[in-house]
């Protein structure tokens, strides 16, 4: 169990352009969340799949973002046209997804910088 | 709409000794999950501890306890024989009818040598 990846961990793009990360969970973790976070602020949800369902997502999710898991294993997240209030970092979470309980186990987030 | 309130954007505490950070949510759910998160400095987030809402003893892990006040809407952390390594970002979150996790802003924790 090498934990929740998440490359890459540094992304500096210029408005306008499109950036795609990417996030591996824990190996056998059936759900993976996408959250925002803006320095000051806690995470926001941004959407969940399990497997490769997406299940929920937020009003937060534009349409410039976009978000697949196409074998319910790893995931990406794609955001077009960046702007500047793109800039965030953002985490990947995975869990188990048998129980309500389970725990949201977090990945070290991706920090975009929008110039 | 559900909201999660940390009122303390920063504490501090003296190594060896004990702080209690507060939360308090808004909700109408009757079942939901509460939960506190440690993020280090660029580092990842880790769970703390977590409490069900329909268990009225208050949820422990080690050096970790919580104060659940379900009529309040109250879920402060305690931590005791504070540790260096306790030093971090503290989020307290809530969880109910849905996958999401619902974060509020954070308190800063300090700790002293």
């Amino acid at each position: 169990d090498t934990g929740v990846s998440q490359n890459p961990r540094h992304k500096i793009t210029k408005r306008g352009q499109n950036v795609t990360f990417r996030c591996d969970p824990i190996s056998e973790h059936n759900r993976l969340y996408w959250y925002r976070q803006t320095l000051g602020q806690g995470p926001e949800f941004l959407t969940y799949f399990q497997n490769e369902a997406q299940l929920e997502k937020s009003r937060l999710l534009s349409d410039r973002f976009s978000a697949e898991r196409p074998k319910g294993s790893f995931s990406t997240l794609e955001i077009q046209r960046t702007e500047q209030g793109d800039s965030a970092m953002y985490l990947c979470a995975s869990s188990y997804g048998q129980q309500s309980t389970d725990t949201q186990y977090f990945g070290p987030g991706t920090r975009l910088t929008v110039l | 709409a559900q909201t999660v309130t940390q009122s303390q954007p920063e504490m501090s505490v003296q190594e060896a000794e004990t702080v209690t950070l507060s939360c308090t949510y808004d909700t109408s759910e009757s079942d939901y999950y509460l939960f506190w998160y440690k993020q280090p400095p660029s580092r990842q987030m880790i769970l703390v501890i977590r409490q069900e809402a329909y268990k009225q003893q208050n949820a422990t892990e080690n050096r970790f306890s919580v104060n659940f006040q379900k009529a309040a809407k109250s879920f402060s952390l305690k931590i005791s024989d504070s540790q260096l390594g306790d030093a971090a970002m503290y989020f307290c979150a809530y969880r109910a009818g849905s996958e999401k996790l619902v974060f509020g802003k954070g308190t800063k924790l300090t700790v002293n040598p």
